[in-house]
């Protein structure tokens, strides 16, 4: 069955600095690939997909993903962080051969002033 | 307003009770899926429906219960709670035609005391 692994439980950075959160997934077949976004108390919102048109996914809010096939991997940026995207991350894939989704552990990111 | 509601937002309720969780959505969306979400495991799928009248076990489906008569709403049933079912509760819905991405709730926050 597919799988994500999101290495760092917490990401601190500064506001304007890169922020960088990793994704690496376990997929037999060319996955397909999701980051979401919680803010405190509210829900999950999808900040950009993967679906094999393109390796680099630009999502909302200044985000991007870049899906290296090699490295197995997904790696969420934004090129400069804001307060406002202080929140909860998750790492996402479609899991067997329905419409599941295989969520990964959730990365934390706070930004300092 | 359109897309997918969950009520009550908040809900304490004693061990032994049965409590229903609500979950509406205007979409039409064929797929829906509950989930919990606990500090430490992240996002756990609890039970998942592919079309009315068609449910199925997720990850974690021990002491609840689910339905689905109409293809808007699918309400997960707690027959007997337990302390161990606190945690927050997500409703989350996707669509046959679209790339596997789940939309989702914005939560039942549930306590069992």
């Amino acid at each position: 069955a597919q799988s994500v692994t999101q290495l760092g439980s917490h990401v601190s950075v500064s506001e304007g600095a890169l922020v960088l959160l990793r994704c690496n997934y376990s997929s037999s077949v060319p996955p397909y690939l999701f980051w979401y976004v919680q803010y405190p108390n509210q829900g999950l919102q999808l900040l950009l997909k993967y679906t094999s048109a393109a390796t680099l996914v630009k999502g909302i809010n200044g985000f991007e993903a870049e899906f290296k096939k090699s490295e197995t991997s997904f790696h969420l940026t934004k090129p400069s962080a804001h307060m406002s995207d202080a929140a909860e991350y998750f790492c996402a894939v479609k899991s067997g051969d329905d419409y599941k989704l295989s969520f990964g552990a959730g990365t934390t990111v706070t930004v300092r002033a | 307003d359109a897309g997918i509601t969950q009520s009550p937002r908040y809900k304490i309720t004693e061990t032994g009770r049965q409590v229903t969780l609500m979950c509406h959505q205007t979409w039409s969306h064929s797929y829906m899926f509950w989930y919990r979400q606990d500090l430490g495991h992240g996002l756990r799928l609890i039970y998942y429906s592919a079309a009315a009248d068609i449910t199925d076990k997720g990850e974690v489906p021990d002491g609840y219960v689910v339905s689905r008569s109409k293809t808007e709403n699918f309400p997960l049933t707690l027959e007997s709670a337990t302390r161990s079912q606190t945690s927050v509760y997500f409703c989350a819905s996707s669509e046959v035609w679209g790339q596997y991405e789940q939309y989702f709730g914005p939560g039942t926050r549930l306590t069992v005391t």
